[in-house]
């Protein structure tokens, strides 16, 4: 089946421990992108990726990084989480051309 | 900037009434797409609209791009619960920072 897994699906974690959210698609997709969802903020674009080696930040990126070393993976890795960061993430993909982005089912990060 | 209002904010409708939300931006796109998304679920894409006055139809849904390419509407006709969930327009302005913004959820009344 044609999906974006993305894992775990909840963690709570301390302020500053280190984590990585992991996001993995099957489809062969060039493009990849992290979000963000926060009530009355919307959907908002922390980092996409473009191909292998090829990332650019979106509009809220500080606090975060990624890397794209394979083109399945794409992860989000938060080197010292704050409580600012206590969201829902969503990792998508999608291929070139005109076609629209494939989410993952969405991961719940608490930070205390 | 470049920057784009989905309005309304929210809608509540009767179960067979229509509902139309709409995308206005205030500089020229090169496409838009629109997802939809169920309460605790994640964005599906809908479509991408690409030329300048394009309209199409998926089923009870019609999209319409508008002619010179700033604004995009969503038209639901006679409503059904499974409709219910929040609309986000995507546009492109030629990269892929693609922003959701804050969409419009719609309620039905059944």
């Amino acid at each position: 089946e044609a999906q974006v897994t993305q894992n775990p699906r909840y963690l709570i974690t301390v302020t500053g421990k280190k984590l990585t959210v992991t996001c993995s698609q099957n489809m062969n997709h060039e493009y990849m992108s992290w979000y963000r969802q926060d009530p009355g903020l919307g959907l908002r674009q922390i980092y996409y990726s473009m191909n292998v080696e090829v990332t650019d930040k979106g509009d809220v990126p500080e606090g975060y990084k990624v890397s794209r070393k394979e083109k399945r993976n794409f992860p989000l890795i938060l080197e010292s989480p704050s409580p600012n960061q206590t969201s829902l993430y969503f990792c998508a993909s999608r291929r070139d051309g005109n076609y629209g982005y494939t989410f993952g089912s969405g991961t719940r990060l608490t930070v205390v | 900037g470049q920057q784009v209002m989905q309005i309304p904010q929210y809608q509540h409708v009767q179960e067979g009434e229509d509902f139309t939300t709409y995308c206005n931006s205030s500089t020229t796109l090169s496409n838009i797409q629109w997802y939809k998304q169920r309460p605790g679920g994640h964005p599906v894409f809908l479509i991408q609209l690409v030329k300048s006055g394009e309209v199409k139809k998926q089923k009870r849904l019609t999209f319409q791009f508008g002619e010179a390419k700033k604004n995009s509407s969503l038209h639901i006709t006679a409503t059904q619960t499974t409709d219910v969930g929040t609309y986000f327009c995507t546009p492109n302005f030629g990269n892929e920072k693609l922003t959701f913004g804050t969409g419009t959820r719609l309620t039905i009344i059944p």
